[in-house]
């Protein structure tokens, strides 16, 4: 079945570690999305890379890294340096051909103790 | 940067009723997607629209590119139980990167039995 695995579904982490999320993608997508959500705010976009080895910044990247260095594969890092990481991430991906219509993952609960 | 205002934030209905929430945008958008986010899961995309006062169905759910194409609405006819999540608009506007989208604050459906 083709779809978009991340991993694990629930995390936690001590303050000061830092923590890195799994996407991965077997719908031969070109484009993948890393988004934070908390409660009443939406989905924001921390970072997108729409080829292998390139990525750019999103609206709240500060704190966060990413990595594109297999097509299927975009993992995000939530570094010591995010002073609020606790919330709900997702990732998406899509066909650059046509970025309409993005795909989600079924996203990872991280909870900073 | 590109807004969406979704309305309305909440809705608290009965089993059988209809339901309708609205997004709309200061600027022209040239595509309108709604995405419906069952609790603790990604969000699933339910409608896309790409040409203004296009009409689109999906079972009981109809949603409507507006002609203005500043905005777009989602009816959900007889709802039932399952219909309770978060329902998102979502779109790509014309000042906009082609790259990224743009996502209202949701609506939070509750449907009681």
């Amino acid at each position: 079945d083709g779809g978009i695995t991340q991993s694990p579904k629930y995390l936690f982490r001590k303050e000061g570690q830092n923590v890195t999320l799994s996407c991965e993608q077997n719908l031969n997508h070109d484009a993948m999305y890393w988004y934070r959500q908390d409660p009443g705010q939406g989905l924001r976009l921390i970072y997108y890379s729409q080829i292998v080895n390139d990525f750019q910044k999103g609206d709240i990247a500060e704190g966060y890294s990413v990595s594109r260095e297999k097509k299927e594969s975009f993992p995000l890092t939530v570094t010591s340096a995010q002073k609020n990481p606790t919330a709900f991430y997702l990732c998406a991906s899509t066909y650059t051909s046509s970025y309409n219509e993005q795909f989600f993952g079924p996203g990872t609960r991280l909870t900073v103790l | 940067g590109q807004q969406l205002n979704q309305s309305p934030q909440s809705m608290f209905i009965q089993e059988g009723e209809d339901v309708s929430m609205n997004c709309t945008s200061s600027s022209i958008f040239n595509t309108w997607l709604w995405y419906k986010q069952d609790p603790g899961e990604g969000p699933v995309l339910l409608i896309a629209l790409y040409k203004a006062g296009e009409l689109t169905s999906n079972g009981r759910l109809t949603a409507q590119f507006g002609i203005t194409r500043k905005d777009s609405f989602l009816n959900i006819s007889a709802s039932i139980p399952s219909d309770v999540g978060i329902y998102f608009c979502a779109g790509h506007g014309s000042g906009g990167s082609n790259y990224k989208l743009t996502f209202g604050k949701g609506t939070l459906l509750t449907v009681n039995p």
